[in-house]
């Protein structure tokens, strides 16, 4: 089945430490995304990546950095220069919105299962 | 741009009965619509969208939508609700015909239903 794997669904750090968390997609998909979110704060953007070797800052990225070498995996390393780490954390995909096939292009997200950041 | 409001951030509601999520919209251009559904610990599921078409919309597990065009918004529905939909419901929107614009979601509105 076609889909979004997140990894690991739950980690532990301690303050100080890098820490990556995996986002890998089998459905072809060009665009993919990392969000946060914390309690009664809905969902907040902090890197997106339209095409391989190439990604953009949402509204949240102080902290934070991605790379994009594949289609298929955009990870996404919360570093020690983030002061507030501990939150869910949710990796999306999507056709890419460019290009001349608006029928196919809703911009539709599909959503990994999330992973919970706690910093000790 | 855009920008999604939904209007209640909690709805308790007892089993059986039916409940309203309310979702408002502003955009210059015309956009798609949706619905999300968020279960404990887990991802965000589409629940329905609306692309063209009829204004009525109907999505997953028995909830349906309505598109006002001239009240911009876009209201989740179910007649009856069961314990089981008790989770943490999302709007959104997107441009239509905007390279590389993305979803704008809304804050969420958590629907708990009570026995």
């Amino acid at each position: 089945d076609g889909g979004i794997t997140q990894s690991p669904k739950y980690l532990f750090r301690k303050e100080g430490q890098n820490v990556t968390l995996s986002c890998e997609q089998n459905l072809n998909h060009d665009a993919m995304y990392w969000y946060r979110q914390d309690p009664g704060q809905g969902l907040r953007l902090i890197y997106y990546s339209q095409i391989v070797n190439d990604f953009q800052k949402g509204d949240i990225a102080e902290g934070y950095s991605v790379s994009r070498e594949k289609k298929e995996s955009f990870p996404l390393t919360v570093t020690s220069a983030q002061k507030n780490p501990t939150a869910f954390y949710l990796c999306a995909s999507s056709i890419s919105r460019g290009g001349l096939f608006w029928g196919s292009n809703t911009g539709e997200l599909f959503f990994g299962e999330g992973s919970r950041l706690t910093v000790l | 741009a855009q920008s999604v409001t939904q209007l209640d951030s909690q709805v308790p509601v007892f089993e059986e009965a039916p409940v309203e999520l309310r979702c408002n919209y502003s955009s210059s251009v015309s956009v798609y619509l949706f619905w999300y559904v968020q279960y404990p610990n887990q991802g965000l599921q589409l629940l329905l969208k609306y692309l063209s078409g009829s204004t009525l919309v109907k999505g997953i597990n028995g909830f349906e939508a309505e598109f006002n065009k001239s009240q911009t918004s876009f209201h989740l529905r179910k007649p009856s609700v069961h314990i089981s939909d008790t989770a943490e419901y999302f709007c959104a929107v997107s441009p239509l015909f905007n390279a590389g614009n993305m979803l704008t979601f809304g804050g969420g509105t958590r629907l708990m239903v009570k026995p």
